[in-house]
């Protein structure tokens, strides 16, 4: 049971680049986040999905794309990568709501710089 | 909207003091949950606690406890006898039903100094 996998673990991008950044979870859970972690800032949402194939937008969404094809599987996407989206990116994972056991469980995160 | 504030940036102590980290949240509903996280130096995010808003108890773990007061919308954090391994920044965040988006605090950074 590896919890939530975040890939890669790293990245350097050029501006303007684009890349996708993968998280997993093998817990079933139906509700998964992407966050941006920035000095002196806390987390930050920038989307979120509570189910298969739905998602929503965060506090800080604008640059980013995601997508949930998979029930295990949530996407985040930089399309033109800025200087400004240099930061660490936290995925979770939680159960639907109802359901007895109901935190956020963290990804080890990924350390984006973006020159 | 939901807010949370850890107004304590950054808390220096000596290893065996006892050190309390501080959370004022903000929100309209009346269900809610609470949260404490740990990020160590390595970088992942440690859970420590969830509280709801219908359980005022104080909690006690080991050396952890935590002070949840309703009325003065606080959800507190104390380290007893604190450990060089207890360094690290502590969030504070909130959940206005199970499983909506946390909003977190901006974190209070402890040093604790052998």
């Amino acid at each position: 049971n590896a919890g939530v996998t975040q890939t890669p673990k790293f990245r350097v991008l050029k501006t303007g680049q684009s890349m996708t950044l993968l998280c997993a979870q093998d817990m079933n859970h139906e509700y998964m986040y992407w966050y941006r972690q920035d000095p002196g800032m806390g987390l930050r949402l920038i989307h979120y999905s509570v189910g298969e194939g739905t998602t929503a937008k965060g506090e800080v969404p604008d640059g980013y794309n995601v997508s949930r094809l998979k029930k295990q599987n949530f996407l985040l996407g930089l399309e033109s990568a800025a200087p400004s989206q240099t930061s660490v990116y936290f995925c979770a994972s939680g159960p639907r709501r109802g359901q007895r056991i109901d935190t956020q469980y963290f990804g080890p995160g990924t350390r984006l710089t973006v020159l | 909207a939901q807010k949370v504030t850890q107004a304590q940036t950054e808390i220096s102590v000596v290893e065996k003091e006892d050190v309390t980290l501080d959370c004022v949240y903000e929100t309209r509903d009346t269900t809610y949950y609470l949260f404490w996280y740990k990020q160590p130096p390595s970088g992942e995010l440690v859970f420590l606690i969830r509280r709801n808003s219908f359980d005022e108890q104080n909690e006690i773990s080991g050396r952890y406890s935590w002070n949840f007061q309703k009325s003065t919308s606080s959800f507190n954090f104390t380290i007893t006898a604190s450990q060089v391994v207890d360094s690290a920044v502590y969030f504070c965040a909130l959940s206005e039903h199970r499983n909506t988006p946390l909003v977190f605090g901006k974190g209070t950074r402890l040093s604790v100094i052998a």
